[in-house]
């Protein structure tokens, strides 16, 4: 039962358009999203996060948006450079009853940019 | 800091052989994370700690897998008897405690172990 789906395993986007990755989550219970970008050969690393008392989280070139009513988080970065292809992890955590630390991932996302 | 360490980078064993991998969390870090990565279910987390002690392992898939953390450096996990099915990238990740439980911090992961069972 994967409670946190990325529904696409890969995304091409053009060098200084907009990428969106898209994360839909099942659980109501959660409260606290995040997403994390892994490269080849490495560990994921956190990218930006998002408390289910916003809709909305910027930082740089990186935006989160939450819609719960439908239970559906998206990243969009713009513009795209070549330096973000890598595979995007959409989590989440239910931090009042789990606590924040579990986290709950989806499958990645695999964005390259094409220059 | 040198970051959480995991050793091996890379695992070939046959199936039935026992596998442990390794971890050192960055110093200071109380919490202490075993996730797992495969193509068809992405990362899931298999166990974590605090301050050395396991506080949920029912991501660990059967009681084949064992993990322990002796002391804050360091964590193991254990598979006897690997299955090709445990095939997977395996991570360890770190982080710390802040203000508790409620409180979100940032987890630190290692490069991973490729494993591979035959």
């Amino acid at each position: 039962d994967q409670q946190v789906k990325q529904n696409s395993p890969s995304l091409s986007v053009q060098e200084g358009r907009i990428s969106i990755l898209n994360c839909d989550y099942t659980n109501s219970m959660f409260d606290y999203f995040l997403w994390y970008k892994k490269y080849p050969a490495e560990g994921p690393t956190f990218l930006i996060s998002i408390s289910s008392i916003k809709d909305k989280n910027e930082d740089g070139r990186f935006t989160v948006f939450l819609n719960k009513s439908a239970k559906h988080l998206s990243l969009h970065i713009v513009p795209s450079q070549p330096g973000d292809s890598a595979v995007y992890f959409c989590a989440a955590s239910a931090v009042r009853i789990q606590g924040a630390q579990k986290l709950v991932f989806g499958q990645g996302t695999r964005l390259t940019i094409n220059p | 800091d040198a970051g959480v360490i995991q050793s091996p980078r890379h695992e070939v064993t046959e199936m039935g052989q026992e596998v442990t991998l390794r971890c050192k969390p960055i110093s200071g870090h109380d919490y202490l994370f075993w996730y797992r990565q495969t193509m068809m279910r992405g990362l899931e987390l298999l166990i974590y700690f605090n301050n050395n002690v396991p506080i949920d392992d029912s991501g660990m898939p059967e009681d084949r897998f064992s993990a322990k953390m002796p002391n804050a450096s360091f964590s193991t996990l254990k598979i006897q008897p690997s299955e090709p099915r445990d095939s997977a990238v395996y991570f360890c990740a770190s982080s710390l405690g802040g203000s508790g439980r409620s409180s979100y911090n940032e987890q630190f992961f290692g490069p991973g172990t490729r494993l591979t069972v035959l």
